[in-house]
Protein backbone atom coordinates (compact mmCIF):
# COMPACT_ATOMS: atom_id res chain seq x y z
CA UNK A 1 0.00 0.00 0.00
CA UNK A 2 1.42 2.88 -1.08
CA UNK A 3 1.49 5.93 2.01
CA UNK A 4 2.61 9.45 1.48
CA UNK A 5 3.80 11.43 3.70
CA UNK A 6 4.81 15.58 3.90
CA UNK A 7 7.10 17.43 6.70
CA UNK A 8 8.46 20.60 6.95
CA UNK A 9 8.24 23.79 8.73
CA UNK A 10 4.55 25.15 9.88
CA UNK A 11 5.36 28.27 9.97
CA UNK A 12 7.42 31.05 7.31
CA UNK A 13 8.40 34.41 7.25
CA UNK A 14 6.65 36.43 4.32
CA UNK A 15 9.19 36.73 1.31
CA UNK A 16 11.32 33.51 2.34
CA UNK A 17 10.96 30.11 1.00
CA UNK A 18 8.45 27.81 1.94
CA UNK A 19 10.55 24.39 1.54
CA UNK A 20 8.65 20.72 2.00
CA UNK A 21 9.53 17.02 1.55
CA UNK A 22 7.06 14.42 0.95
CA UNK A 23 8.28 10.42 1.97
CA UNK A 24 6.84 7.98 -0.32
CA UNK A 25 6.75 4.36 1.28
CA UNK A 26 5.20 1.56 -0.72
CA UNK A 27 5.99 1.83 -3.96
CA UNK A 28 9.36 2.96 -5.78
CA UNK A 29 8.97 6.79 -6.83
CA UNK A 30 11.14 5.62 -10.06
CA UNK A 31 7.71 5.57 -11.72
CA UNK A 32 4.41 8.04 -12.27
CA UNK A 33 4.45 11.81 -11.58
CA UNK A 34 4.58 13.12 -8.16
CA UNK A 35 2.82 16.53 -7.47
CA UNK A 36 2.20 19.05 -4.81
CA UNK A 37 -1.52 20.40 -4.39
CA UNK A 38 -2.53 23.14 -2.30
CA UNK A 39 -5.56 24.28 -0.42
CA UNK A 40 -5.41 27.50 1.59
CA UNK A 41 -8.36 27.53 4.31
CA UNK A 42 -11.94 27.81 3.64
CA UNK A 43 -10.79 27.13 -0.25
CA UNK A 44 -10.48 24.98 -3.19
CA UNK A 45 -7.68 23.12 -4.54
CA UNK A 46 -5.04 24.38 -6.74
CA UNK A 47 -2.53 22.21 -8.50
CA UNK A 48 1.53 23.20 -8.06
CA UNK A 49 2.71 20.87 -10.02
CA UNK A 50 4.91 17.36 -10.76
CA UNK A 51 7.98 16.08 -11.52
CA UNK A 52 7.90 12.45 -13.47
CA UNK A 53 10.56 9.97 -12.26
CA UNK A 54 12.84 10.70 -15.16
CA UNK A 55 13.50 14.04 -13.37
CA UNK A 56 11.01 16.20 -15.96
CA UNK A 57 9.06 19.30 -14.72
CA UNK A 58 5.50 21.17 -15.37
CA UNK A 59 4.07 23.57 -13.13
CA UNK A 60 1.64 25.68 -12.67
CA UNK A 61 1.41 28.76 -14.91
CA UNK A 62 0.48 31.00 -11.76
CA UNK A 63 3.43 29.48 -9.82
CA UNK A 64 5.72 29.16 -12.40
CA UNK A 65 8.02 31.85 -11.04
CA UNK A 66 8.36 30.55 -7.78
CA UNK A 67 8.31 27.10 -7.49
CA UNK A 68 10.85 24.19 -7.66
CA UNK A 69 9.94 20.38 -7.83
CA UNK A 70 12.75 18.05 -6.73
CA UNK A 71 13.32 14.49 -6.78
CA UNK A 72 16.11 12.18 -4.04
CA UNK A 73 15.49 8.75 -5.59
CA UNK A 74 18.00 7.96 -2.78
CA UNK A 75 15.72 8.37 -0.04
CA UNK A 76 12.63 7.80 -2.04
CA UNK A 77 11.48 11.43 -1.53
CA UNK A 78 10.64 14.45 -3.73
CA UNK A 79 10.46 18.21 -2.42
CA UNK A 80 8.20 21.65 -2.98
CA UNK A 81 10.18 25.13 -3.16
CA UNK A 82 8.31 27.92 -3.22
CA UNK A 83 9.66 31.22 -2.90
CA UNK A 84 9.35 34.77 -2.33
CA UNK A 85 5.92 33.93 0.24
CA UNK A 86 3.06 36.20 0.94
CA UNK A 87 0.46 35.20 3.49
CA UNK A 88 -1.73 34.13 0.17
CA UNK A 89 0.81 31.29 0.04
CA UNK A 90 -0.91 30.00 3.68
CA UNK A 91 -2.37 26.90 2.77
CA UNK A 92 -2.66 23.13 3.13
CA UNK A 93 0.15 21.59 1.26
CA UNK A 94 -0.71 18.07 0.15
CA UNK A 95 1.72 15.52 -2.12
CA UNK A 96 0.20 12.97 -4.11
CA UNK A 97 1.01 10.67 -6.78
CA UNK A 98 0.03 11.30 -10.28
CA UNK A 99 -0.95 7.77 -11.28
CA UNK A 100 -1.90 6.47 -14.90
CA UNK A 101 -3.27 3.30 -16.09
CA UNK A 102 -3.03 1.21 -18.87
CA UNK A 103 -5.72 3.12 -20.40
CA UNK A 104 -4.06 6.58 -20.67
CA UNK A 105 -6.15 8.14 -17.82
CA UNK A 106 -4.37 9.83 -14.52
CA UNK A 107 -5.90 10.65 -11.48
CA UNK A 108 -4.28 11.77 -8.13
CA UNK A 109 -4.00 8.75 -6.10
CA UNK A 110 -3.37 8.36 -2.93
CA UNK A 111 -2.35 11.41 -1.32
CA UNK A 112 -0.96 12.61 1.88
CA UNK A 113 -2.82 13.77 4.78
CA UNK A 114 -1.62 17.27 4.42
CA UNK A 115 0.70 19.79 6.20
CA UNK A 116 -0.65 23.47 6.92
CA UNK A 117 1.98 26.10 6.58
CA UNK A 118 1.09 29.68 7.41
CA UNK A 119 2.93 32.60 6.22
CA UNK A 120 3.15 35.29 8.71
CA UNK A 121 5.55 37.95 10.46
CA UNK B 1 -7.04 27.31 -18.05
CA UNK B 2 -10.20 25.01 -17.84
CA UNK B 3 -12.72 26.15 -15.83
CA UNK B 4 -14.70 23.55 -13.54
CA UNK B 5 -17.95 24.60 -11.87
CA UNK B 6 -19.63 22.12 -9.82
CA UNK B 7 -23.71 23.06 -8.82
CA UNK B 8 -24.97 23.29 -6.43
CA UNK B 9 -22.03 24.22 -3.69
CA UNK B 10 -23.74 22.59 -0.83
CA UNK B 11 -26.95 20.20 -0.30
CA UNK B 12 -28.89 19.03 2.71
CA UNK B 13 -29.12 14.89 2.34
CA UNK B 14 -30.93 12.54 4.68
CA UNK B 15 -29.66 9.16 4.59
CA UNK B 16 -30.94 6.89 2.14
CA UNK B 17 -30.86 9.99 0.03
CA UNK B 18 -30.20 9.89 -3.64
CA UNK B 19 -27.99 12.78 -4.28
CA UNK B 20 -26.85 14.20 -7.56
CA UNK B 21 -23.43 16.41 -8.12
CA UNK B 22 -23.00 17.83 -11.54
CA UNK B 23 -19.84 19.22 -12.70
CA UNK B 24 -18.98 21.40 -15.92
CA UNK B 25 -16.34 21.76 -18.04
CA UNK B 26 -15.21 25.73 -19.98
CA UNK B 27 -14.34 23.37 -22.87
CA UNK B 28 -14.57 19.64 -23.95
CA UNK B 29 -12.68 17.46 -21.91
CA UNK B 30 -13.44 14.02 -23.36
CA UNK B 31 -13.87 11.45 -20.44
CA UNK B 32 -10.86 12.67 -17.91
CA UNK B 33 -12.80 13.93 -15.24
CA UNK B 34 -12.02 12.60 -11.60
CA UNK B 35 -14.12 12.60 -8.90
CA UNK B 36 -12.73 13.23 -4.76
CA UNK B 37 -14.29 12.74 -1.66
CA UNK B 38 -12.88 14.95 1.20
CA UNK B 39 -13.57 14.43 4.85
CA UNK B 40 -13.05 17.46 7.48
CA UNK B 41 -8.91 17.45 8.11
CA UNK B 42 -8.45 14.82 5.83
CA UNK B 43 -6.69 14.54 2.59
CA UNK B 44 -8.97 13.98 -0.34
CA UNK B 45 -10.12 10.43 -1.46
CA UNK B 46 -10.60 9.19 -4.88
CA UNK B 47 -14.17 7.82 -5.67
CA UNK B 48 -14.39 7.87 -9.57
CA UNK B 49 -11.77 8.27 -12.11
CA UNK B 50 -12.41 8.57 -15.96
CA UNK B 51 -15.50 9.30 -15.48
CA UNK B 52 -17.11 6.45 -14.95
CA UNK B 53 -14.57 3.95 -13.39
CA UNK B 54 -15.61 3.37 -9.69
CA UNK B 55 -11.77 3.11 -7.54
CA UNK B 56 -11.22 0.10 -6.24
CA UNK B 57 -12.61 -0.04 -2.58
CA UNK B 58 -15.21 2.54 -3.24
CA UNK B 59 -19.08 1.51 -2.48
CA UNK B 60 -20.79 1.04 -5.81
CA UNK B 61 -23.20 3.27 -4.22
CA UNK B 62 -20.89 6.04 -6.42
CA UNK B 63 -21.62 6.00 -9.50
CA UNK B 64 -19.96 8.64 -12.46
CA UNK B 65 -20.97 9.71 -15.93
CA UNK B 66 -20.67 12.02 -18.73
CA UNK B 67 -18.42 13.15 -21.49
CA UNK B 68 -17.34 16.13 -23.14
CA UNK B 69 -18.28 19.34 -21.17
CA UNK B 70 -21.01 17.75 -18.47
CA UNK B 71 -20.56 15.12 -15.85
CA UNK B 72 -22.77 13.78 -12.88
CA UNK B 73 -21.16 12.10 -9.47
CA UNK B 74 -24.30 10.28 -7.98
CA UNK B 75 -24.69 8.65 -4.44
CA UNK B 76 -27.53 5.80 -4.89
CA UNK B 77 -28.61 6.18 -1.14
CA UNK B 78 -26.45 8.52 1.20
CA UNK B 79 -25.01 6.90 4.25
CA UNK B 80 -23.75 8.60 7.19
CA UNK B 81 -20.02 7.95 6.36
CA UNK B 82 -21.12 10.28 2.89
CA UNK B 83 -21.28 13.45 4.30
CA UNK B 84 -18.12 15.28 3.29
CA UNK B 85 -17.07 17.56 0.05
CA UNK B 86 -16.73 16.23 -2.81
CA UNK B 87 -14.27 17.82 -5.96
CA UNK B 88 -14.68 17.31 -9.74
CA UNK B 89 -10.94 17.82 -11.45
CA UNK B 90 -10.05 17.20 -15.04
CA UNK B 91 -6.86 15.81 -16.14
CA UNK B 92 -7.08 16.89 -19.81
CA UNK B 93 -4.83 19.32 -20.08
CA UNK B 94 -2.48 21.26 -17.51
CA UNK B 95 -2.89 22.93 -15.15
CA UNK B 96 -5.13 20.72 -14.00
CA UNK B 97 -7.81 21.81 -12.41
CA UNK B 98 -10.49 21.37 -10.11
CA UNK B 99 -14.63 22.36 -9.44
CA UNK B 100 -15.09 24.64 -6.22
CA UNK B 101 -16.47 21.71 -4.08
CA UNK B 102 -19.78 20.85 -3.23
CA UNK B 103 -20.72 20.19 0.53
CA UNK B 104 -23.01 17.32 1.41
CA UNK B 105 -24.48 17.72 5.03
CA UNK B 106 -27.12 16.35 7.03
CA UNK B 107 -30.64 17.25 6.64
Amino acid sequence: QVQLQESGPGLVKPSETLSLTCTVSGDSISAYYWSWIRQPPGKGLEWIGYIYYTGSTTYNPSLKSRVTISLDTSKNQFSLKLNSVTPADTAVYSCARYYYDSTGYYYFDPWGQGTLVTVSS
Amino acid sequence: DIQMTQSPSSLSASVGDRVTITCRASQTISSYLNWYQQKPGKAPKLLIYAASNLQSGVPSRFSGSGSGTDFTLTISSLQPEDFATYYCQQSYSTPYTFGQGTKVEIK
